[in-house]
């Protein structure tokens, strides 16, 4: 069965760098595009980034051009999102999920805060 | 920058009633690529309906999709107790994803 299952999530001070990463099992990942999404506590879902099946296209939403780096390694089955110069604004579950949204991780919590 | 906006924001019903949600683009969009997700608390969002009338894999019958250009609705027909919970609409576009702000479906 399709597993994602992320890490990397933690607490970190305004300005500082994080690295998500999520592991996929039960399909061939290489075949299918990624993205991540996140929301913030209490608050509704907001996609951050999509990849496609190549790894030649890439797409961020606007809250996180410039900050975040999404990536892939497909031997390792393994999806990624460097994230720097976080803000408050950046906390949230971060989820990773296959294709658009077809199955999802259980999500890592990140906490932007002094 | 395509925006989704749902409603209602809040939805008082019972169980064995139906459910109409609805979602409107501030735009035309393909319904080729209009999704519903449901979200129980503490749980990772589900896929209920993709193609705005194609339900995914394992979903009950009792939740249908519709619509077309800017409006979409998400019925179900007959609420069960595991069916209150955060609804999303999504649209996939080619460069850019967005969600509506949710409908909370509750008792």
């Amino acid at each position: 069965q399709v597993q994602l299952v992320e890490s990397g999530g933690g607490l970190v001070k305004p300005g500082g760098s994080l690295r998500l990463s999520c592991t996929a099992s039960g399909f061939t990942f290489s075949d299918h595009s990624m993205s991540w999404m996140r929301q913030a506590p209490g608050k509704g879902l907001e996609w951050v980034s999509h990849i496609n099946s190549g790894r030649n296209t890439i797409y961020y939403a606007d809250s996180v051009k410039g900050r975040f780096t999404i990536s892939t390694d497909n031997a390792k089955n393994s999806l990624y999102l460097q994230m720097h110069s976080l803000r408050a604004e950046d906390t949230a579950v971060y989820y990773c999920a296959r294709r658009d949204g077809d199955y999802w991780g259980q999500g890592t919590l990140v906490t932007v805060s002094s | 920058e395509i925006v989704l906006t749902q409603s209602p924001g809040t939805l008082s019903l019972s169980p064995g009633e139906r459910a109409t949600l609805s979602c409107r683009a501030s735009q035309s969009v393909s319904s080729s690529y209009v999704a519903w997700y449901q979200q129980r608390p503490g749980q990772a969002p589900r896929l209920l309906i993709y193609g705005a009338s194609y339900r995914a894999t394992g979903i009950s019958d009792r939740f249908s999709g519709s619509g077309s250009g800017t409006d979409f609705t998400l019925t179900i027909s007959r609420l069960e107790p595991e069916d209150f919970a955060m609804y999303y609409c999504q649209h996939y576009g080619a460069s850019f994803r967005t969600f509506g702000q949710g409908t909370r479906v509750q008792v």
